[in-house]
């Protein structure tokens, strides 16, 4: 089975701080995303990853910044962290575009609380 | 674009009750539909899948249609279990993109 795995479960971090949140997958997938999950408003695309090096914005990329160096991990970095990115992050991986039918594969969640 | 909706939770049903969540899709083109459960604590998991309209999905005793006729993807279990507690997401996935589009969740909850 494939793996996606998050290095953090629970993380506390301080507003201002430079907060890297890191996802590794095991399978070779060529897509790459990051979500964060909040009640009320399901899941939301912040960035993309299609291939090394590539990114694409999703959704709600302010604040956010994101790094691909190497296929199989895909880091998210909050910048300066706020409060109001206090939030449950999932990391999900998939194979290449036109192979959607196979389903993303997530991570167990970041649970990021900033204070 | 495209969007998913599904029914407000939560739902609160007894152990060995009959369970529907609806979930309707507004794609263009045919997408691949999917339902995806995340139980407490864990990230999601991929619970069924359709990939073309009049398909039906199954696992766990969960099935779901494919309808085109009424963009639909309703969920359904005929006897839930305290175990099947968690929330479910309705998504869709258009050929040729990247990304899939996720419905806001349906809280479940069995009780005993």
């Amino acid at each position: 089975d494939v793996k996606v795995t998050q290095s953090s479960r629970y993380l506390v971090k301080r507003t201002g701080e430079k907060v890297f949140l890191e996802c590794v997958q095991d399978m070779d997938h060529e897509n790459m995303f990051w979500y964060r999950q909040d009640p009320g408003l399901g899941l939301r695309l912040i960035y993309f990853s299609y291939d090394v090096k590539m990114k694409e914005k999703g959704d709600i990329p302010e604040g956010y910044s994101v790094s691909r160096e190497k296929k199989e991990r895909f880091s998210l970095i909050l910048e300066s962290a706020s409060t109001n990115q206090t939030s449950m992050y999932l990391c999900a991986s998939s194979l290449r575009a036109g192979t959607g039918g196979a389903g993303y594969t997530f991570g167990s969640g970041t649970r990021l609380t900033v204070v | 674009g495209n969007s998913v909706t599904q029914m407000e939770g939560p739902v609160t049903l007894s152990e060995e009750a009959f369970l529907t969540i609806n979930c309707t899709y507004t794609a263009t083109g045919y997408p691949s539909l999917f339902w995806y459960v995340q139980y407490p604590g864990e990230g999601l998991q991929l619970l069924l899948k359709a990939t073309k309209a009049d398909d039906k999905g199954s696992n766990k005793g969960f099935e779901a249609t494919y309808r085109k006729e009424t963009t639909s993807f309703h969920l359904e279990k005929g006897s839930v279990q305290v175990s099947d507690s968690a929330v479910y997401f309705c998504a869709d996935f258009t050929s040729g993109t990247y990304k899939y589009i996720f419905g806001t969740g349906t809280r479940l909850k069995v009780l005993a």
